[in-house]
C-alpha cells in the first residue's frame, strides 16, 4: 500500500545536537512538506517542496534544514540552532505542487530535548 | 493571515448523538481542508472543498465560503469517532497556504 513513512517515531536529543528525521513516500507525489504540532496550537510549516532539489521556507524555517534530492524522500534536520525543539513533527504529501489538493500524512516523530 | 476559529474546542457526547464542529476563518480561500487526528497523532484527510457538501458514510462536511464558516457534522457517532478534528483553509496555491485551526477534540462515550 502506499502511504508515507517517517522514522524513527520517537527521538531524544541532547542540547546541542543536530537530528535528522526522515519522510519517505511511493505515493509518485510531487510536493513534500514539513509541519511542527504544539500543544494547543495548530499545525506550523516548516519547509515545503514542490519538486526535485527545490524547496521553500515555511513560517517556521529558523533552526531547520531540509534537502529534496530524490522525489521519494525528504529529510528534516533539526539544527542546534533551533532554539524550543522539543514537539511533534509531520510530514506530508500532495500529488501536485500547486492548486487545491489533497494531503497525505505520515504517522509523525515525536522529538524531545533532555 | 487567515484567523481561524474552531468550535466547541472540546465535546463530549453519548453513542448514537449527531455531533456538529464548526470552523470560522477571516480571509477568502479556495478551499477547506477537515483532518482527523487520532491519539497516536498520525492524521487523515477527511475532506477537502471549495462549495457546497460532501457526505462520506456518516460524515458530512458544509462550506459556505460568504460567510467564511464550514461545519464538520457526524450523524450516529461512534467511540471509533473520537479524536481531534482539524479544520484547514487555504487561500490558494497548494498546501503551503494552509492555515490550520487548534482543533476540536472530541470524545463519544458509549
Amino acid at each position: 500500500d502506499g502511504g508515507i513513512t517517517q522514522s524513527p517515531k520517537y527521538l531524544f536529543r541532547k542540547e546541542g545536537q543536530n537530528v535528522t528525521l526522515s519522510c519517505e513516500q511511493n505515493l509518485n507525489h510531487d510536493a513534500m512538506y514539513w509541519y511542527r504540532q504544539d500543544p494547543g496550537q495548530g499545525l506550523r510549516l516548516i519547509y515545503y517542496s514542490q519538486i526535485v532539489n527545490d524547496f521553500q521556507k515555511g513560517d517556521i524555517a529558523e533552526g531547520y534544514s531540509v534537502s529534496r534530492e530524490k522525489k521519494e524522500s525528504f529529510p528534516l534536520t533539526v539544527t542546534s540552532a533551533q532554539k524550543n525543539p522539543t514537539a511533534f513533527y509531520l510530514c506530508a504529501s500532495s500529488m501536485f505542487p500547486s492548486g487545491a489538493n489533497v494531503l497525505t500524512f505520515g504517522a509523525g516523530s515525536r522529538l524531545t530535548v533532555l | 493571515k487567515n484567523e481561524v476559529e474552531q468550535s466547541p474546542q472540546n465535546l463530549t457526547a453519548q453513542e448514537g448523538e449527531f455531533i456538529t464542529i464548526n470552523c470560522s476563518y477571516s480571509v477568502g480561500i479556495s478551499a477547506l481542508h477537515w483532518l482527523q487526528q487520532h491519539p497516536g497523532g498520525g492524521i487523515v484527510s477527511l475532506f477537502m472543498l471549495s462549495s457546497g457538501k460532501k457526505k462520506h458514510g456518516r460524515l458530512i462536511a458544509t462550506i459556505n465560503i460568504q460567510e467564511k464558516h464550514s461545519s464538520l457534522h457526524i450523524t450516529a457517532s461512534h467511540p471509533r469517532d473520537s479524536a481531534v478534528y482539524i479544520c484547514a483553509p487555504g487561500e490558494g496555491g497548494g498546501a503551503d497556504g494552509l492555515t490550520f485551526g487548534k482543533g476540536t477534540h472530541l470524545i463519544i462515550q458509549p
